[in-house]
């Protein structure tokens, strides 16, 4: 079935930094992938979807600024938070549907931890 | 704001038992409502996908039901082992984008 891999599972920075995570879909192509974020006792919350080769597209509230996202290849999306705060700790997910499926992939997640 | 609602938050179960749960959601311009299992540490697993009013859905002992005019889907366990505990979310899919509106899940503890 179809395989998303997102990497690293857990980052711990210091605020002022950049960090980036990476979602591979490995045995399909994905025009289309979506990151989400989760905080504590919250719902999956969708940030943006990123397009392959076009810019992303942000939901409301969401720093395109801050959220940097990437999607240079049918098999590669990273999400770059800039200029960490510890208000960015969270739960960050991303997940891919594969051309033709109704269900979508996820990867496994990234703990992310500001200090 | 597409409001999606799952209940109970959590749930302990005796292992062997049967159990199920609740997932709402807007009963207008439905798409899709997606049942996810998620372990932890690991990723959400996809159970089912369903579009039609009426459709039941079964994979071994998880089984599912959906109602769109009302707006409320259930899965349900039957007998209950100690690999089914993990987090149940439900999706709803609109018409018109591609957007995954998520419930905050509901905690399934089985106990041996």
């Amino acid at each position: 079935g179809a395989v998303v891999s997102q990497h690293p599972s857990w980052v711990i920075c210091k605020s002022g930094t950049s960090v980036k995570i990476e979602c591979r879909s490995l045995d399909f192509q994905a025009t289309t992938m979506f990151w989400y974020r989760q905080f504590p006792k919250q719902s999956l919350m969708l940030m943006a979807t990123s397009n392959e080769g076009s810019k992303a597209t942000y939901e409301q509230g969401v720093e395109k600024d801050k959220f940097l996202i990437n999607h240079a290849s049918l098999t590669l999306s990273t999400l770059t938070v800039t200029s960490a705060h510890p208000e960015d700790s969270s739960f960050y997910i991303c997940s891919a549907r594969e051309t033709g499926s109704y269900g979508y992939t996820f990867g496994s997640g990234t703990r992310l931890t500001v200090v | 704001i597409l409001n999606v609602e799952q209940s109970p938050q959590s749930l302990h179960v005796q292992e062997g038992d049967s159990t199920n749960f609740t997932c709402s959601f807007p009963s207008s311009n439905f798409y899709a409502l997606h049942w996810y299992r998620w372990e932890t540490a690991k990723s959400p697993e996809a159970l089912f996908v369903m579009t039609l009013n009426g459709d039941e859905k079964k994979k071994g002992r998880i089984s599912a039901t959906l109602n769109t005019k009302e707006g409320y889907s259930y899965l349900y366990i039957k007998g209950s082992q100690p690999e089914d505990s993990a987090t149940y979310l439900c999706a709803f899919k609109n018409f018109g984008n591609e957007k995954l509106t998520f419930g905050t899940g509901t905690r399934l503890t089985i106990i041996p």
